[in-house]
């Protein structure tokens, strides 16, 4: 499979822990998108990277949410203290070139209980 | 503010029939429009997208149509079929900078046999 990967696909946890996502890109693909979705809601854009250089953050990204993109290759996202509010698909999404289409991984699905 | 906006939450369609989804924007700078199809618990796929620079695009059975001076566009399926259904999003984003996508809320597709 040569797609976006996401790991893990879900993952439960209680309220105050820490919990760390993985993307895995399309190999050649130099420009990598993260996105949230919650119900009833379309992705919202979080942060971005070009090769490892983390260029935007959106403001919904608070302080306890950072993103790192080691070497350029996969990228991590850490949400510390984790909150009900946090709970929600998280999307990774990378790009070859301008103005081509975005390709989506299939999501990790937070839950904070 | 909802830069893209998909005013209609579902829409139930006979099988063989056309079904039309519609989306409005209000971001003057968005010159480039994607549909994606989204299964549940998967991340979206793309469909179909449309430069501003043109006001039709078609593949297959879906087309999708840009009016400029409304801001607004729509994906056409004919014939529809039982796997088109699926929640549609419709994204758009600037010709510059980063590339992001901005999201509507989302059309909920029934195809009812």
């Amino acid at each position: 499979d040569t797609g976006v990967s996401q790991d893990p696909r879900h993952k439960i946890t209680k309220r105050g822990q820490n919990v760390t996502f993985r993307c895995d890109p399309i190999s050649e693909h130099n420009r990598l998108y993260w996105y949230r979705q919650t119900l009833g809601q379309g992705p919202e854009f979080l942060t971005y990277f070009q090769n490892e250089a983390q260029l935007e953050k959106s403001r919904l990204l608070s302080d306890r949410f950072s993103a790192e993109r080691p070497k350029g290759s996969f990228s991590t996202l850490e949400i510390q203290r984790t909150e009900q509010g946090d709970s929600a698909m998280y999307l990774c999404a990378s790009i070859l070139l301008v103005n081509t289409e975005a390709f989506f991984g299939q999501g990790t699905r937070l839950t904070v209980v | 503010d909802q830069q893209v906006k998909q005013n209609s939450p579902s829409l139930s369609v006979q099988e063989g029939r056309i079904s039309i989804l519609n989306c409005d924007y209000t971001n003057s700078m968005f010159d480039y429009f994607l549909w994606y199809k989204k299964y549940p618990a998967e991340g979206p796929t793309f469909l179909i997208s449309i430069s501003s620079i043109k006001d039709k695009n078609e593949d297959g059975r879906f087309t999708v149509f840009l009016n400029k001076s409304a801001k607004h566009l729509s994906l056409h399926i004919v014939p529809s079929q039982p796997g088109d259904s699926a929640v549609y999003f419709c994204a758009a984003r600037p010709n510059f900078g980063n590339e992001k996508l901005t999201f509507g809320t989302g059309t909920r597709l029934t195809i009812i046999p």
